[in-house]
């Protein structure tokens, strides 16, 4: 497709249960960011990759949370010991390079129960 | 100092008005300037973006004015239409937009037919 594609769209699971999340960026975009947007806290930041440099890690919230890019394409955050708190939409987007406007998917519906 | 402070919350247009959201921004380090435009279960989509050395960017309905002394941006939105009633937010990032975009609380805008 020609966007950002996130699966699933959906995700309902249980307290203390791990998660993943899947993000499969634009073709030939180097730059992937992931964020989190919540009725509290609005859209923020969680990480970000750029090419085979060191991922920008600065907005994850707890070493629960972790990421990684394989190939230099599709990513997978996941979630280990979920908390109702982790309950958001969680948005990954995708740059040509990272001075490229960023385009976002329609991201995961993440619900905790 | 990382904040982006948005206003209104909500905003309520009748069709064929103008519709303005302003941002504010602390950190002078902050030198790309893009709002999204968001609506229901989708992702944010880029509408417009301005870096500090222009003080006013247009396209088509859709103009952004900057003003680096104010520390200060807003979205005008000219000859609103019922389309437009989406959720809007502004954002900042610094280094050209090569790093996380820091997003204001966003602005709930319906466009009364």
């Amino acid at each position: 497709g020609a966007g950002v594609s996130q699966s699933p769209s959906n995700k309902v699971t249980e307290k203390g249960k791990d998660v993943e999340l899947r993000c499969d960026p634009i073709s030939g975009h180097t730059a992937l960011y992931w964020y989190r947007q919540s009725l509290g806290q609005g859209l923020e930041f969680l990480i970000y990759f750029q090419g085979n440099s060191a991922p920008d890690k600065s907005g994850l919230p707890s070493d629960r949370f972790s990421a990684e890019r394989t190939g230099g394409s599709v990513s997978t955050l996941t979630i280990q010991r979920t908390q109702q708190e982790d309950s958001a939409v969680y948005l990954c987007a995708s740059s040509l390079d990272q001075i490229q406007p960023q385009h976002f998917g329609d991201g995961t519906r993440l619900s905790i129960l | 100092q990382q904040q982006v402070k948005q206003s209104p919350q909500s905003l309520i247009v009748q069709k064929g008005g103008i519709s303005i959201i302003n941002c504010a921004y602390e950190n002078t380090a902050f030198d790309y300037f893009p709002w999204y435009q968001q609506f229901p279960g989708k992702g944010p989509a880029l509408l417009i973006a301005i870096r500090p050395d222009v003080s006013e960017k247009k396209e088509g309905r859709f103009t952004i004015s900057f003003n680096k002394s104010a520390k200060q941006f807003s979205l005008h939105i000219m000859d609103s239409q019922p389309g437009d009633s989406a959720t809007y937010f502004c954002a900042a990032s610094m280094n050209r937009g090569a790093q996380k975009l820091v997003f204001g609380q966003g602005t709930r805008l319906t466009i009364n037919p």
